[in-house]
This record gives C-alpha cells, sequence and structure tokens, in this order.
C-alpha cells in the first residue's frame, strides 16, 4: 500500500519568521509529487508539480525541493505572512492517482 | 480566473437514497476526477474520466458509484444507495492534459451526509 507522509502535523509560527515541512512518499515508481494549498471552506489551490530529482521549484516566498531517491520534499515559506496560514497537502502520483498526505496546518500568529 | 464548480455545496440525504453531485469543470479541461475526503481523514482518489470513459478507479468507488459527463459541461458522480460510511466532502478536479504531471484544478466540494 502506498503510503505519504506529512509532517509536523500541525505547525504555529510567528508572522515574518520562515518555515519549512516535509513530505515522506515512495521512492519506487515516482511519475510526480504534487504540493496544493488548501484554505478552509476553499477549493485546494495547486502550487508546485515536481518531477525531477533534485527540482527546486519557486513561488514568490513559496519553494519546494524533491529527492526521489529518499522519497521527500520539503516546501519552504520564506517571511511567513498571515495570508500563508492554511493545509498544506502533498500527493504522490504513481499512475494517474494521486495519493495524499494528510497535510500540514500552517497557522501564522500576528 | 476558470474555475471548477460543484453543486450543491452541501448535501444532506436519507440512507438508502440515491444522490447526484455535479460539477462543471474547466471548460477547455479534458481529465476529469473526483475524490473523497471523510472526516479526519486523508482525501481519497475515487476515480478518473477521459473521453467519456473510466481511466482509473479506486477500491472505494464499487459498483454502487457511477460517473457521467451527460452533456458537454457537467461532470457528475452519482452514488447509487448511499450508506453512513459515505459522509464525506466530494471534491471534482479536471486538468487541461492528462498524465501525472498535470496539475489540477479543484472545486470547492459538496459536503454529503447520510442520515
Amino acid at each position: 500500500i502506498l503510503n505519504v507522509e506529512q509532517s509536523p502535523q500541525s505547525l504555529h509560527v510567528q508572522e515574518g519568521d520562515s518555515t519549512n515541512f516535509t513530505c515522506s512518499f515512495p521512492s519506487s515508481n515516482f511519475y510526480a509529487l504534487h504540493w496544493y494549498r488548501w484554505e478552509t471552506a476553499k477549493s485546494p489551490e495547486a502550487l508546485f508539480v515536481m518531477t525531477l530529482n533534485g527540482d527546486e521549484k519557486k513561488k514568490g516566498r513559496i519553494s519546494a525541493t524533491l529527492n526521489t531517491k529518499e522519497g521527500y520534499s520539503y516546501l519552504y515559506i520564506k517571511g511567513s505572512q498571515p495570508e500563508d496560514s492554511a493545509t498544506y497537502l502533498c500527493a504522490f502520483n504513481s499512475n494517474y492517482q494521486l495519493i495524499w498526505g494528510a497535510g500540514t496546518k500552517l497557522i501564522i500568529k500576528p | 480566473e476558470p474555475e471548477v464548480t460543484q453543486t450543491p455545496s452541501h448535501q444532506v440525504t436519507q440512507m438508502g437514497q440515491e444522490v447526484i453531485l455535479r460539477c462543471v469543470p474547466i471548460s477547455n479541461h479534458l481529465y476529469f476526477y473526483w475524490y473523497r475526503q471523510i472526516l479526519g481523514q486523508k482525501v481519497e482518489f475515487l476515480v478518473s474520466f477521459y473521453n467519456n470513459e473510466i481511466s482509473e478507479k479506486s477500491e472505494i468507488f464499487d459498483d454502487q458509484f457511477s460517473v457521467e459527463r451527460p452533456d458537454g459541461s457537467n461532470f457528475t458522480l452519482k452514488i447509487r444507495s448511499t450508506k453512513l460510511e459515505d459522509s464525506a466532502m466530494y471534491f471534482c478536479a479536471s486538468s487541461e492534459k492528462g498524465g501525472a504531471r498535470q496539475p489540477q484544478h479543484f472545486g470547492d466540494g459538496t459536503r454529503l451526509s447520510i442520515l
């Protein structure tokens, strides 16, 4: 059974601080690793699709890295802002199915 | 920006009744998906659909589930005889192209409550 783990489960960060969290996934049959940002009462929003070992992608203050050999991806947020408060989900795609982690709930304290 | 829309936002149904959840994918997208999230659990893949056929389905998607694209815009998920354990948030998604590397665009979800 393919499993995707995210840690930590939740995170409180002071506004202005930088933070990061982890997604672990199976290192075999890798096709892609997706990161989504999910605000309460809204739809999940695609952040990154990562495909190559060593990939690093950036979108504003958010960036992500990928290590397919060891099966992990990090999401980094630089200079956290209140609007960054959301649940960040990663999903592993092995064969057209997205297998999801449980998410990291990020709360930014003003 | 184009978006995926789902209706209704909340559906309450008696156990054993049929329910249809509706989705309007982004207009130029060709690949469609349904996911669900039971309260407190991970999001789970149900089914993917392309060219009027199911491409892939999970173990959850048994004979009580079906999907249909009845016209050029709607994509529906039907649950034939609902059970208490079908209570969940159901998300529709679409992508322009298929394959593992395509981002999927999600609707806001339908909360299904089975009584």
